[in-house]
């Protein structure tokens, strides 16, 4: 079965630093992959996905993931934080119609 | 606009009651799913559905039951609450397009 590791479990930035948060996910062939994001008391809501095509995708609120065969990773990137992207992240990963997910990232960002 | 819903948002229970969690969605979703979100964990899946009259075992399933009698709806049960229960529980269904929607939640605590 699939697995998904996230190795930042928590980040710290200042208001307009860069941002990468890592994935990786276990094995290979057809991937579908996604980030979402929970942000403090909320529900998680879907940032960006990736079925197939071209490997950089564009989502919400200006992120962006590379999908990255060859690393069996999927990493978030964001080019200037704001305070209000203070939230958990997570990526998930499909295995057959479930979604595995990762422990999650919190990010906190400082004005 | 279509929603998925749960209830109660909060409860508190003692060991050993049988307690429901109710989750309802108007996606018409024939897949829906519940998690439970703890610290260090990210979300694991409790149980699963494909369909009405389908219920499948997730990765924590134990002391745990899910019935589909419909398409809207999804409760899970509890059968005898235990303080290792005490989490949030979020609900999610999905389409063709395998992008799960989520809950708003249910902060469970049982004392």
């Amino acid at each position: 079965a699939q697995s998904v590791s996230q190795h930042n479990h928590h980040v710290i930035l200042s208001e307009a630093a860069s941002l990468e948060l890592g994935c990786n996910y276990s094995y290979g062939g057809t991937v579908n992959l996604f980030w979402y994001v929970q942000y403090p008391g909320q529900h998680l809501q879907l940032l960006l996905k990736y079925f197939s095509g071209d490997p950089l995708v564009k989502g919400i609120k200006g992120f962006e993931a590379e999908f990255i065969k060859s690393k069996f990773s999927f990493n978030l990137r964001k080019p200037s934080v704001q305070w209000s992207d203070t939230a958990e992240y997570f990526c998930a990963v499909k295995d057959t119609d479930k979604l595995i997910f990762g422990t999650g990232t919190r990010l906190q960002v400082f004005p | 606009d279509a929603e998925i819903t749960q209830s109660p948002r909060h409860k508190i229970t003692e060991t050993g009651r049988q307690v429901t969690l109710a989750c309802h969605q108007t996606w018409n979703h024939n897949n829906m799913f519940w998690y439970r979100q703890d610290l260090g964990h990210g979300l694991r899946l409790i149980h699963y559905s494909y369909g009405v009259q389908d219920t499948n075992k997730g990765e924590v399933s134990d002391g745990y039951s899910v019935s589909r009698s419909n398409t809207e709806d999804l409760p899970l049960t509890l059968e005898s609450a235990a303080s290792s229960q005490t989490s949030v529980y979020f609900c999610a269904s999905a389409g063709q397009a395998n992008e799960q929607f989520f809950g708003p939640g249910t902060r469970l605590t049982v004392l």
